[in-house]
C-alpha cells in the first residue's frame, strides 16, 4: 500500500513569494491533517479535512494560509505571501476515520526556506 | 487543555542496551489516545505505538513497549535491544477521542552507538 505523498520535498522562496504544497493521502483515509513544524518543535496543526470539509482549521493562520482538498482526495496548501517565520517542514498526515482513536500516517514533508 | 511534556531533549544508549524516553501529559478528558512517532533526518514521522487511555495493559509492538501509568499521567516509550537505525527524534502525542487533532511534545533525540 502506498504511504502519504507530498511534493515537492524542498522549497526556497524570498519573502513575500507565494508557494503551494501538494498532498496525496493513502486511498481510501478520509480523514487528511497538515502539520507545520518549526525546527526544534513537535508538529503543529494547521488544518483538518473531513473528506472535503474543514473540521478543524482553529491554528491555521488565514490572512496568508489557505488549504483545499477537492473531491475529497489530494490537498494543496498555499501561503501567500510567505514571511521569514513561514520557515519548516510541511507535513501532510491521513487516517482511515475521522472519530475515535485513528492512527494518523505522515508524509514525508516539505521542508520550506523562506529568504 | 492538551499538553505533552518531554523533559529530555537528548538520550544516549549502547547498541543493545534498553532505553526509556519519558512523556507527561495533561488532559481533563477522560477519553483519550497516546501515540509515539519516530522522525528519522529523513523527516518523516514514524507510527511506533498507540495507548488508549481505557486500555488495561500496556501496548507493545515488536521491541517497543509503553510504560503507561494513567495517575500519574505518563505514558514512557521503552525501546528494548536498541539498535543503530532507532537513532532519530522521538514524539510523544496525544488526542482526545472524537476530535483526532495530535499534539505532540517537544521531542527526544535518541542516539544508538555500537
Amino acid at each position: 500500500e502506498a504511504g502519504v505523498a507530498q511534493s515537492p520535498r524542498y522549497k526556497i522562496i524570498e519573502k513575500r513569494q507565494s508557494v503551494a504544497f501538494w498532498c496525496n493521502p493513502i486511498s481510501g483515509h478520509a480523514t487528511l491533517y497538515w502539520y507545520q513544524q518549526i525546527l526544534g518543535q513537535g508538529p503543529k496543526l494547521l488544518i483538518q479535512f473531513q473528506n472535503n470539509g474543514v473540521v478543524d482549521d482553529s491554528q491555521l493562520p488565514k490572512d496568508r494560509f489557505s488549504a483545499e482538498r477537492l473531491k475529497g482526495v489530494d490537498s494543496t496548501l498555499k501561503i501567500q505571501p510567505a514571511k521569514l517565520e513561514d520557515s519548516a517542514v510541511y507535513l501532510c498526515a491521513s487516517s482511515l476515520r475521522a472519530g475515535g482513536q485513528d492512527t494518523q500516517y505522515f508524509g514525508p514533508g516539505t521542508r520550506l526556506t523562506v529568504l | 487543555a492538551q499538553k505533552i511534556t518531554q523533559t529530555q531533549p537528548g538520550m544516549f544508549v549502547q547498541e543493545k542496551e534498553a532505553v526509556t524516553l519519558d512523556c507527561t501529559y495533561d488532559t481533563s478528558d477522560p477519553s483519550y489516545g497516546l501515540f509515539w512517532y519516530k522522525q528519522p533526518s529523513s523527516g518523516e514521522m514514524i507510527f511506533l505505538i498507540y495507548q488508549g487511555s481505557y486500555d488495561q495493559q500496556n501496548a507493545t509492538e515488536g521491541r517497543y513497549s509503553l510504560n503507561f501509568q494513567k495517575a500519574r499521567k505518563s505514558a514512557n516509550l521503552v525501546i528494548s535491544a536498541s539498535q543503530l537505525g532507532d537513532s532519530a527524534m522521538y514524539f510523544c502525542a496525544m488526542a482526545n477521542t472524537g476530535f483526532q487533532k495530535l499534539v505532540f511534545g517537544t521531542g527526544t533525540r535518541l542516539l544508538v552507538s555500537p
